[in-house]
């Protein structure tokens, strides 16, 4: 049983630049979220997404934004990078109780 | 002042060691609350659910003060493999959907 997956693993991008990361969940979940952990911090909730629909959302600009597919996979767009931006991007699914995360995409922007 | 705060560490002790770890949250309104494991540029994993009347798990001991709002973490006879960032989490719900409030972690080494 396949965990969640996400892609890509690791990306470069310029400031001002946009970027789309992609996450599968796990097998059975219909509920995707997404984190920004930056170096020596926790996890920051963005958004949650269920019924292909933004459920929650945390303390992010507009420049972020997200879409789930009929098949609960997700992406997280970000616009306008900024050097700020680089982080780990980590998504979690779930169905009903624990979360599960994915091993992240590393986010680089120069 | 963050809605879930821990010491960040880093917590150096010797094999066989026991080893607390406290984390406090501002939000009363949380409702579940957790310990998550996070090794060394990986993502973090569940290591337990912490419930008020307290519960263990082999050598990990979690207890909830929801009085204080503070969480603790027990490690008993501290293993090598024990060495990981430990993230205090508390769960709100808001309209039916939980969200997941992350502490920034305290790191743990074991030494042998």
């Amino acid at each position: 049983d396949a965990g969640v997956t996400q892609s890509p693993t690791h990306l470069i991008k310029t400031r001002g630049q946009q970027v789309t990361l992609r996450c599968s969940p796990k097998s059975g979940h219909d509920t995707v979220s997404w984190y920004q952990q930056a170096l020596g911090q926790g996890p920051q909730f963005i958004f949650q997404y269920y019924e292909e629909e933004e459920r929650q959302r945390g303390n992010f600009p507009d420049r972020f934004s997200g879409h789930q597919f009929p098949n609960y996979s997700s992406e997280l767009n970000v616009n306008a990078l900024l050097l700020g931006d680089s982080a780990l991007y980590l998504c979690a699914s779930r169905r009903d109780y624990e979360q599960y995360f994915g091993p992240g995409t590393r986010l680089t922007v120069t | 002042r963050k809605e879930v705060e821990q010491d960040p560490g880093p917590f150096n002790v010797p094999e066989g060691a026991t080893v607390a770890f406290n984390c406090t949250y501002s939000n009363s309104a949380s409702q579940s609350f957790f310990w998550y494991r996070q090794d060394c540029r990986k993502e973090p994993k569940l290591l337990m659910s912490v419930y008020s009347s307290g519960n263990e798990d082999g050598r990990f001991t979690a207890q909830l003060n929801r009085a204080s709002q503070y969480i603790s973490l027990l490690i008993r006879d501290s293993k090598l493999s024990d060495s990981a960032t430990y993230l205090c989490v508390v769960a709100k719900s808001s309209g039916g959907y939980n969200k997941l409030i992350f502490g920034a972690g305290t790191r743990l080494a074991v030494h042998p």
